[in-house]
């Protein structure tokens, strides 16, 4: 069975810090690792995924993510946030050799105070 | 190209009556996913489809839930009748084999209160 875990429901960070959202995951095989973003009365938009090679991941409007396969983590990160950052993040796995559903974490609501 | 298209964006019931949510995928998608989301459960997958046959109705809660694609292009997630639980917004998702493993492409969502 795969599973994800997303540790904090809430991240609040000032403008212009820099921004993690953290992810766990757990899988049988080999992961692949998404990060989706959704905003207010919109559906989930795609920002980043890790399949294999570079564990550094870079994606959509700055984000970046870190596939740790000792730490089994995928955290998300921007080196500085801006307040229409502010969403609701979601982490997602799905085993390498497994189905195709995406078993997603439960979000972290991200807020950037200016 | 046009997104997946999901309709009605909202529906308010009462508690009893039949709610048909509605779905066209993006052209050329083989997969099509339909997700719950709620506050207390998150998204929650419901069942998915593969060339319009159902692979995993696994996630949907009970009987009252069904869901169709009876082509390519389109499919429905029925409940009967319907229960002021089943308030949430129902999301679809589709995506194509063989291309970059597993993004999913998410419609707008329809949101539904059921009184």
């Amino acid at each position: 069975a795969q599973s994800v875990a997303q540790p904090e429901d809430q991240v609040n960070v000032a403008e212009g810090n820099p921004l993690t959202v953290k992810c766990t995951y757990s899988v049988s095989g080999n992961p692949y690792l998404f990060w989706y973003v959704q905003y207010p009365n919109r559906g989930l938009q795609f920002l980043l995924k890790y399949i294999t090679g570079d564990n550094l991941v870079k994606g959509s409007y700055g984000f970046e993510a870190e596939f740790n396969k000792s730490q089994t983590s995928f955290h998300l990160k921007k080196p500085s946030a801006l307040v229409s950052d502010s969403a609701l993040y979601f982490c997602a796995v799905r085993e390498e050799a497994g189905s195709y559903q995406l078993t997603f974490g439960k979000g972290t609501k991200l807020s950037v105070i200016p | 190209d046009a997104g997946v298209i999901q309709s009605p964006r909202h529906e308010v019931t009462e508690m009893g009556q039949e709610v048909t949510l509605r779905c066209k995928p993006i052209s050329g998608h083989d997969y099509l996913f339909w997700y719950r989301q709620t506050m207390m459960r998150g998204l929650e997958l419901l069942i998915y489809f593969n060339n319009n046959v159902p692979i995993d109705d696994s996630g949907m809660p009970e009987d009252r839930f069904s869901a169709k694609m009876p082509n390519a292009s389109f499919s429905t997630l029925k409940i009967q009748p319907s229960e002021p639980r089943d308030s949430a917004v129902y999301f679809c998702a589709s995506r194509r084999t063989g291309v970059n493993t597993g993004e999913l492409f998410f419609g707008e969502g329809s949101r539904l209160t059921v009184l």
